[in-house]
């Protein structure tokens, strides 16, 4: 067990809906990361949010947004669904995203598995 | 970007046998990481491994930072062994994992 954990563990639902996922990191870590693993591209970086505040962006589409609350946990939103969506989306934490800090090991929530239909 | 290349990219093993998987990667990195994620999709860390040698159990893994690759050595593997086996690298301390595209092993008694 990571300490990281994900809600829901599955989820299925139609094109052009819209679904949260959640995500609550390791206690004490302030950064928070979301990944999509898919079969075609593989595991990708979304976004990362470090104390509340966004931090960086990576191949996330504008339907999917995101944000981190006072209490550290955060969410996942992905509106107008396609069937491209269904993948598995990880979230991952670390103690600091901050430059300069030399350790900053990321560690893993079980998933969340996708399916649109 | 840096690039992250796995080999090989499928791996079949009897139950005991020994393996070797490598990760090369294009350019500096601050950290890298060691992932099984097992058939129920969970990604388990291994190593953080940004240079050196690790020990943990049958696994081992060493880093070459110079030389921009790194290796994970399974030894007397098991069935449990089983699953896909990722390496992913930091360009700068406190940014995003990049990943590989995996090494998937198959080991059977």
């Amino acid at each position: 067990d990571s300490g990281v954990t994900q809600t829901p563990k599955h989820l299925i639902t139609a094109t052009g809906q819209r679904v949260t996922l959640r995500c609550s990191p390791r206690s004490g870590d302030l950064s928070v990361y979301w990944y999509q693993q898919s079969l075609d591209q593989g595991l990708q970086f979304l976004i990362q949010y470090y104390n509340g505040e966004e931090r960086a962006k990576g191949n996330i589409l504008e339907r999917f947004s995101a944000q981190q609350f006072p209490d550290l946990h955060s969410e996942l939103n992905l509106s107008s669904l396609e069937l491209g969506d269904s993948a598995l989306y990880f979230c991952a934490s670390s103690v600091t995203g901050l430059a300069g800090v030399t350790y900053n090991e990321q560690f893993f929530g079980p998933g969340t598995r996708l399916t649109v239909l | 970007g840096i690039q992250v290349e796995q080999s090989p990219p499928d791996l079949i093993l009897q139950e005991g046998a020994n393996s070797t998987l490598r990760c090369n990667f294009s350019d500096s990195v601050n950290n890298l990481q060691w992932f099984h994620q097992n058939p129920w999709g969970q990604l388990i860390n291994l190593f953080y491994i940004p240079s050196g040698t690790k020990q943990n159990g049958r696994l081992s893994a060493t880093t070459v930072a110079t030389e921009r690759y790194s290796l994970l050595y399974i030894s007397s593997s098991q069935t449990t062994d089983s699953g896909v086996y990722f390496c992913a690298v930091v360009r700068q301390a406190g940014t995003a994992l990049i990943f590989g595209k995996g090494t998937t092993l198959s080991v059977s008694s």
